[in-house]
């Protein structure tokens, strides 16, 4: 089955900084790669995802990569803001929606003023 | 995004007894729901897929004779956590689906249950 490696597990950042959170999978037939951000005591939300088609997303500050050949990606966030503290999880899927996500560790992000 | 409602949010029962959670997807219909526990400081494990209509898939390692899971229609699914012992104590989340219309999963806000 498909396993997915994510790092850092804690990363502190001071406000304005850029942060970046890598993973790695281990499936090459993944093509869905979606990053949730998830606030204490609540359901994870999506922020971005990419499918496997692509190799580049942006969504204002928040940014997204991929390269399938070495099987990885990573998520970007520029100019931090304290409200972009959180615990963000990395998932990979096999053909969508309808299929189970596999999640990486998690990564705590705190933005320190 | 799509909107999924979970109830309760909170529960404290007793060893021994059951309790249900409910999932909702209110507004959009969902072929298929996911359920997951997430223990404190750790990642999201996925403990079972349900089509709608029909049984569900269990994760290995998951008791499905223990955690029943129903999705009856394509807005509601529940999760019956029978015979519940501290150790079942956790965040449960779920997810809802349509593989028909998009990638993404839309997660519900989670129900924490601790049991006693």
């Amino acid at each position: 089955g498909e396993n997915v490696e994510q790092h850092p597990s804690t990363l502190s950042v001071q406000e304005g900084d850029s942060a970046v959170i890598k993973c790695t999978y281990s499936d090459s037939a993944s093509n869905y790669f979606p990053w949730y951000k998830q606030e204490l005591g609540k359901g994870p939300q999506l922020i971005i995802d990419i499918r496997s088609n692509v190799g580049e997303k942006k969504d204002q500050r928040i940014a997204v990569t991929l390269n399938k050949t070495a099987k990885h990606f990573s998520l970007h966030i520029t100019e931090t803001q304290p409200e972009d503290s959180a615990v963000y999880f990395c998932a990979a899927s096999t053909t969508g929606g309808g299929n189970k996500l596999t999640f990486g560790t998690g990564t705590q992000l705190k933005v320190e003023l | 995004g799509a909107v999924v409602s979970q109830h309760p949010s909170r529960v404290i029962c007793k060893s021994g007894t059951s309790v249900k959670i409910e999932c909702r997807s209110l507004d959009f219909q969902a072929t298929t729901m996911f359920w997951y526990r997430q223990f404190p400081k750790q990642s999201l494990m996925l403990m079972a897929t349900s089509n709608e209509g029909s049984k569900a898939t269990y994760e290995q390692g998951v008791e499905k004779d223990k955690f029943l899971i129903n999705h009856a229609s394509l807005t509601l699914s529940t999760l019956t956590v029978t015979s519940a012992h501290p150790e079942d104590s956790s965040f449960y989340i779920c997810s809802a689906s349509n593989s028909f219309l998009t990638y993404e999963q839309y997660f519900g806000p989670g129900t924490r249950l601790t049991v006693t």
